[in-house]
C-alpha cells in the first residue's frame, strides 16, 4: 500500500498494553478535535471527536483527552489489538472555517 | 450505502501537463473537501465544496482549482504540474455542517515525472 510517511514518529506497543498518542494543536480558537487512523493504502478514518467545552470523551475501547491551556490532545486506545496498528492523525476545526488542519501523525504498531 | 469514490485511483503524468480528478461523494452528502497527502507536509486542506459554492480554500497556489457539480460531484484540477505535487489527493464528503463526520475517499495516487 502507499506510504502515509516514511519519517513519521512510531509508537510501539505489546499487543493487550494501553497505547496514548498524543497531538499538539495550532490555534487556540479551533473549537473541534476529531481523531483519525489511516491504515496503508486507505483514507482516513473517524475514531472519536470532541468539542471544547468537554475535556474527556470516551468511546469503545479509546478515550480522548483535551487540554485547552496548552493545546494538547491525546488519544487512549485500551488493549490494544494488532488491527489497531496504524497511522493516527488528530484534525482541529475553527467554527465557520469549513477547514480543517490536521497534525503530523503518529505510527502505531502493535507487536504480537 | 456506497462510500466516497474517487477516479482514477492511480494517475501518471509529466511536468506541465495538467490533470483533472474526480470525487463522487457518499448519496446525501452535500460537502466535499480536497486533501493534499505528501510524506514530508502530511495532510493539507486544499478546498471545501457545499452546493456548488467553494466556503474555503487552503494555501496552495492558483495552480490548483476546483468544483462542484448540482449532483454534488466534485473535481479537481491541477495546471502545469510540478514534480512536489505528486502525492495523494484525498476527498472527503459530509452532510455540511462542521461537525457532520467526514468521510474519506481511497484516494488518487498522482506521481509526475
Amino acid at each position: 500500500g502507499e506510504s502515509v510517511g516514511l519519517h513519521l514518529p512510531t509508537l510501539s506497543v505489546q499487543e493487550g498494553d494501553n497505547s496514548i498518542i498524543n497531538c499538539a494543536y495550532s490555534n487556540s480558537a479551533s473549537d473541534y478535535f476529531i481523531w483519525y487512523k489511516q491504515e496503508s493504502g486507505k483514507g482516513p478514518q473517524f475514531i472519536i471527536d470532541i468539542r471544547s467545552n468537554m475535556d474527556k470523551r470516551q468511546g469503545q475501547r479509546v478515550t480522548v483527552l483535551l487540554n485547552k491551556t496548552v493545546k494538547h490532545l491525546s488519544l487512549q486506545i485500551a488493549a490494544t489489538q494488532p488491527g489497531d496498528s496504524a497511522v493516527y492523525f488528530c484534525a482541529e476545526n475553527m467554527a465557520g472555517t469549513y477547514k480543517y488542519i490536521f497534525g503530523t501523525g503518529t505510527r502505531l504498531k502493535v507487536l504480537a | 450505502k456506497a462510500g466516497v469514490t474517487q477516479t482514477p485511483r492511480y494517475l501518471i503524468k509529466t511536468r506541465g501537463q495538467q490533470v483533472t480528478l474526480s470525487c463522487s461523494p457518499i448519496s446525501g452528502h452535500r460537502s466535499v473537501s480536497w486533501y493534499q497527502q505528501t510524506p514530508g507536509q502530511g495532510l493539507q486542506f486544499l478546498f471545501e465544496y457545499f452546493s456548488e459554492t467553494q466556503r474555503n480554500k487552503g494555501n496552495f497556489p492558483g495552480r490548483f482549482s476546483g468544483r462542484q457539480f448540482s449532483n454534488s460531484r466534485s473535481e479537481m484540477n491541477v495546471s502545469t504540474l510540478e514534480l512536489g505535487d505528486s502525492a495523494l489527493y484525498l476527498c472527503a464528503s459530509s452532510l455540511g455542517q462542521e461537525t457532520n463526520e467526514q468521510f474519506f475517499g481511497p484516494g488518487t495516487r498522482l506521481t509526475v515525472l
